[in-house]
């Protein structure tokens, strides 16, 4: 099973700071790869498919970037709404998938 | 469009449960769909797909041999059966659709519906 290792396990930031979020993926994966954000008491919500595409919806300051093993995530000019949890997600195997542990995006 | 899960409680180690997922306002025979649950305090592990036509079904090493899924277009509903049931299993199950098969994604997601293993 690919395992999925995300970093840092938490982050504080200001809003109007950027950021970027990291997955390592533990061998070679291709870019069936995808980012979710996800609130307290709420499911998760696509962000990013393919690597790089943002899914319907999702605002330009949200980009996924990656391949190989290292995928990332950055948001820039964080807004309020931005503090949450995010989840990568690898299909390398698809159907079969494996999410990793999350990172979790608080405020300062 | 919704996805709405019912069917969780409580239930004791041994026994089973069935889930729903009701779908509404898409055209539900043109999509895939899984099912992911999240232990809590812990990220989303999926444990089973389905296709459009239900006849192409995978599982997690977790679930294999224990839960199953199926869906009735007719009815636009997905379902997991779920027997055998242990502690581990406690989580919140969602049904998630596919968007861009063959590539990985999950564009709508239902609110989810609690399962509690306990004696």
């Amino acid at each position: 099973e690919i395992v999925l290792t995300q970093s840092p396990g938490t982050l504080s930031l200001s809003p109007g700071e950027s950021v970027t979020l990291s997955c390592r993926a533990s061998q070679t994966i291709s870019s069936s790869f995808a980012w979710y954000q996800q609130k307290p008491g709420q499911a998760p919500r696509l962000l990013i498919f393919a690597a790089s595409n943002r899914a319907t919806g999702i605002p330009a300051r949200f980009s996924g970037s990656g391949s190989g093993t290292d995928f990332t995530l950055t948001i820039n000019n964080l807004e309020p709404e931005d503090f949450a949890v995010y989840y990568c997600q690898q299909g390398n195997n698809w159907p079969r998938n494996t999410f990793g542990q999350g990172t979790k995006l608080e405020i300062k | 469009m919704q996805l709405v899960e019912s069917g969780g409680g409580l239930v004791r180690p041994g026994g089973s449960l069935r889930l729903s997922c009701a779908a509404s306002g898409f055209v539900f025979n043109t999509f895939d769909f899984n099912w992911v649950r999240q232990a809590p305090g812990k990220g989303p592990e999926w444990i089973s797909y389905i296709n459009t036509g239900g006849d192409d079904t995978y599982y997690s090493e977790s679930v294999k041999g224990r839960f199953t899924i199926s869906r009735d277009n007719a009815k636009n509903s997905l379902i997991l059966q779920m027997n055998s049931l242990r502690a581990e299993d406690t989580a919140v199950y969602y049904c998630a659709r596919e968007w861009v098969v063959p590539t990985i994604g999950f564009d709508l997601w239902g609110q989810g519906t609690p399962v509690i293993v306990s004696s």
